[in-house]
């Protein structure tokens, strides 16, 4: 069964004070893996995928690589405006979606 | 503006009493899906339909429905809502690529 567990639970950060958040996971054929951002009372928001070990995207202050166990999702000199919650999800060969209970990310100003 | 819509976007309601949640993408999307989301357990996948009239279950079916009669809509029915469903849904669509996107919600409260 695929599996994908997130940590921390939840992350308090100061602004600027970059850090790092971990998707590991056991899927069997991995075709995709998603980072997603969810505000409170939305729909999550797509961010990334990634297909294969050892890619990185990129996009503002926010960078996702992803190895043959686990993915992280790196925040760099967070703002405020970076407090949601991110969720990782890996997609099988059977189209099936499977997602972590997500970080929880504040940014105090 | 390419969306992912549902309706209602809140509903209480009491057990027993059949209720539809719909929901409708306007970007020509062959693949749908229905999500509840709970506090500790993340998104789990209810049913997905890869097109008009091809639907399978999910992580959790039990107690859901749903159907694709066109390609645009894909309600979820809940024929006798219990207080175990009260949740938070996501519809979700994607085209050939694999990025999902996600309407805004529907929140359920079954008492």
């Amino acid at each position: 069964e695929d599996q994908v567990t997130q940590s921390p639970e939840a992350l308090r950060l100061q602004e600027g004070e970059s850090s790092s958040l971990n998707c590991s996971y056991t899927v069997s054929g991995l075709r995709g893996l998603f980072w997603y951002r969810q505000d409170p009372g939305k729909g999550p928001e797509f961010l990334f995928t990634l297909y294969s070990a050892g890619e990185e995207k990129e996009k503002e202050r926010l960078k996702a690589t992803l190895t043959k166990k686990e993915s992280f999702l790196h925040i760099t000199a967070p703002k405020p405006e970076d407090s949601a919650t991110y969720l990782c999800a890996v997609q099988a060969n059977d189209y099936k979606l499977s997602f972590g209970a997500g970080t929880t990310v504040t940014v105090r100003a | 503006e390419a969306q992912v819509t549902q309706n209602p976007r809140y509903l209480i309601t009491v057990t027993g009493k059949k209720l539809t949640v719909t929901c409708s993408q306007n970007m020509n999307h062959e693949y749908m899906s229905w999500y509840r989301q709970d506090p500790g357990l993340g998104l789990r996948q209810i049913y997905y339909s890869m097109n008009v009239e091809v639907t399978d279950k999910g992580d959790v079916p039990e107690g859901y429905k749903v159907s694709r009669k066109e390609k645009r809509n894909f309600p979820l029915i809940l024929e006798s809502p219990s207080p175990n469903q009260t949740s938070l849904y996501f519809c979700a669509s994607r085209s050939g690529g694999l990025e999902q996107y996600f309407g805004p919600g529907t929140r359920l409260t079954v008492t």
